[in-house]
């Protein structure tokens, strides 16, 4: 079983819908949660940290379920510009070690 | 621009050369990364340093040679791979304060093994 998983789409959707992505993690040790973006042909870049109670940033809202092992990434009103690979990530409790999944691609069109 | 930079960005070199990647960080991050990224697989991890100590290996064959010379570089030292190891190896840094922290990321360096 892979340790983190992600459907790895492509989703397609239209701008201005909202679309959303799911993960789970397999090692109960995990202690932070993040969402990174990887732009075609570039490398990955945070997106946003994941906290227990949920959290916002703008269109994009992440939640975190730790009995399930589960982590989300709603994003509202899409635009062309999210276009993207959303990789789920994992930090392992008092290691360095952040595992990663194999991202689910995004394309938005007009 | 992340901070951290990679040289070369492409690279093609035959199965006995020997050849090494190269990154650098100048943002006062303490703890650098290698990681692997092969087509439809997730970014692989191979080697954690933290201040210059190597403190993940994550079962890398030996063709793989790490080196940390301080914190603000990081070497990958390349020698008689394999077809199976052309891939995107991507650099990271990461400030102090625990792996809970944003990992910064190189623009990758393209490897073709032929």
């Amino acid at each position: 079983r892979k340790e983190v998983e992600q459907d790895p789409g492509p989703f397609n959707v239209p701008e201005g819908a909202t679309v959303a992505f799911n993960c789970t993690y397999s090692n109960s040790a995990s202690q932070s949660f993040f969402w990174y973006r990887q732009d075609c042909r570039k490398e990955p870049k945070l997106l946003m940290s994941v906290y227990s109670s949920g959290n916002e940033d703008g269109r994009f809202t992440a939640q975190l379920n730790r009995a399930s092992q589960y982590i989300s990434l709603l994003i509202r009103d899409s635009k062309l510009s999210d276009s993207a690979t959303y990789l789920c990530v994992v930090n392992i409790y008092n290691t360095d070690k952040l595992i990663f999944g194999t991202g689910t691609r995004l394309q938005v069109f007009p | 621009e992340t901070g951290v930079t990679q040289t070369p960005r492409h690279l093609v070199m035959g199965m006995t050369n020997k050849k090494s990647l190269k990154c650098e960080q100048h943002l006062g991050h303490n703890a650098m990364y290698w990681y692997k990224q092969s087509a439809k697989k997730p970014l692989e991890l191979m080697f954690v340093y933290n201040f210059k100590e190597q403190t993940e290996n994550n079962s890398v064959p030996s063709r793989f040679s790490p080196e940390c010379p301080n914190s603000s570089h990081l070497f990958l030292h390349l020698h008689t791979l394999q077809p199976e190891d052309s891939a995107l190896y991507l650099c990271a840094s990461r400030p102090p304060g625990g792996g809970n922290n944003e990992q910064f990321f190189g623009p990758g360096t393209r490897l073709t093994v032929l």
